[in-house]
């Protein structure tokens, strides 16, 4: 099963509204990833949030983790056209491993509509 | 001009063919990956390097094969025991020195492979 689960599947807003995305997981974890994908090409890395870490933001980004809920949000300010895209979290399985393995969700589409 | 590539982009292969899919990095990372991606699905990973010469299934290596001779390159054979391989296909590498968690991956632009 899947370790990392995005909700919505799908969401579409007009131009400059906010956009959120939430990420629920199973197991603990040492960190949570999210990435983006348009539509048709590899995956982009845009945020990596430890466990021990609430908040992040990177330019019109903001990520929460909430490890007690097992879950964590993806915020995009401002949302542009070209924010349209698929978006991924990505978990570890809580092991202290070396580049271990991440399993990644079935992502949420978002649709920004000019 | 760093990064990952695959190639090529676009693969038709007939029923019964083994195709082989290329993925190269020049990032110097130690760890390399492969995915599969059904239409609306997330990636599921099929196998992973960690080091040269050494590699681990993920959890769908049924009818895949892979090699990691050179620290650069992970090719990626899809047999013809693998009966479903219509699918878009991502290589990903990390630096493999994450001392908890995992690391960041970088993808390449994928491979869409379509059986006729």
């Amino acid at each position: 099963s899947q370790q990392g689960e995005e909700d919505p599947q799908a969401l579409s807003i007009q131009e400059g509204e906010n956009a959120t995305m939430n990420c629920s997981y199973k197991t603990s974890i040492n960190n949570l990833q999210w990435y983006r994908q348009n539509s048709g090409r590899g995956l982009v890395h845009l945020i990596l949030i430890r466990s021990n870490e609430r908040e992040k933001h990177s330019g019109r980004l903001r990520v929460t983790l909430d490890t007690s809920k097992k879950s964590s949000s993806l915020l995009i300010t401002a949302s542009r056209a070209a924010d349209t895209a698929s978006y991924f979290c990505a978990t570890d399985n809580g092991y202290n491993t070396n580049a271990g393995k991440s399993t990644f969700g079935d992502g949420t589409t978002l649709t920004v509509k000019p | 001009d760093g990064g990952i590539t695959q190639s090529p982009k676009y693969l038709f292969r007939k029923e019964g063919q083994n195709v082989t899919l290329s993925c190269e990095q020049n990032l110097n990372h130690d760890a390399m990956y492969w995915y599969r991606q059904d239409p609306g699905q997330g990636l599921r990973l099929i196998y992973y390097s960690q080091i040269v010469n050494d590699f681990q299934k993920g959890d769908i290596a049924e009818g895949y094969s892979v090699s990691r001779e050179k620290k650069e390159s992970f090719p990626l054979t899809v047999t013809s025991a693998q009966k479903n391989p219509t699918a878009f296909y991502l290589c990903a590498s990390s630096s493999g020195r994450a001392t908890s968690g995992t690391d960041t991956q970088y993808f390449g632009p994928g491979t869409r492979l379509t059986v006729l």
